[in-house]
């Protein structure tokens, strides 16, 4: 059974620092992974998405990727209020179409002013 | 461009009725995906859908079903609704060709009475 984990948190960050957020998976077959951004009452935002082992930036995000130990993690630089929601780690086992995303809890982030 | 799109906001129901829930996918996109999010978890996967047939099916009950139409907009059927179906139905859109990026619409919150 595939599972995904994150530390459902709140994780507590202050203003202008570094947030960073983890997630382990359980299927090895898995081949791309993804991080939403949820604030309350709305729907997820994709914000990062992550397929080779190794590091990918996009302006503050920064996805990491260890295929031999599982694990995702997504580092926030110069973080602000308005990055405060729970972000859902997401991980795909086909690597196109045909399969559908298992989720995490999602970690609460506060990002404290 | 059209993100996605879904109706209706929000809905009432009650024990043994029937629900249908309407979804446009993001302009260009090819494949839907259900999901249903319960308060606190993440997004669970229903099923996925792509040249009008269910491509892959989640963990739920045949009381779950769908259908895509030719111009890609789907629908989620749930019938004899229980109390345990209250939650957020989530659809979100995808190229079938691609590394399943997903991107949601804003969700239906339905509950159940």
């Amino acid at each position: 059974q595939k599972e995904v984990e994150q530390n459902s948190g709140p994780l507590s960050v202050p203003e202008g620092a570094i947030a960073s957020l983890n997630c382990t998976y359980s299927d090895r077959g898995s081949q791309s992974f993804f991080w939403y951004r949820q604030y309350s009452g709305k729907s997820p935002e994709l914000i990062m998405s992550i397929y080779s082992n190794g590091d990918k930036e996009d302006g503050r995000f920064t996805a990491q990727l260890n295929k031999a130990s599982q694990y995702v993690s997504l580092l926030i630089r110069d973080s602000q209020p308005s990055d405060s929601a729970t972000y859902l780690c997401a991980c795909e086992y086909s690597g196109g179409g045909a399969d559908g995303l298992t989720f995490g809890k999602g970690t609460h982030l506060i990002i404290q002013p | 461009d059209a993100g996605v799109t879904q109706s209706p906001t929000h809905l009432i129901k009650t024990r043994g009725q029937q629900v249908t829930l309407r979804c446009s996918p993001k302009s260009g996109h090819d494949t839907v995906s259900w999901y249903q999010q319960a308060l606190g978890q993440g997004p669970q996967f229903i099923f996925q859908y792509y040249e009008e047939e269910e491509r892959q099916r989640g963990n739920f009950p045949d009381r779950f079903s769908g259908h895509q139409f030719p111009n890609y907009s789907s629908e989620l059927n749930v019938n004899a609704l229980l109390l345990g179906d209250s939650a957020l139905y989530l659809c979100a859109s995808s190229l079938w060709a691609d590394y399943n990026e997903q991107f949601f619409g804003p969700g239906t919150r339905l509950t159940v009475l």
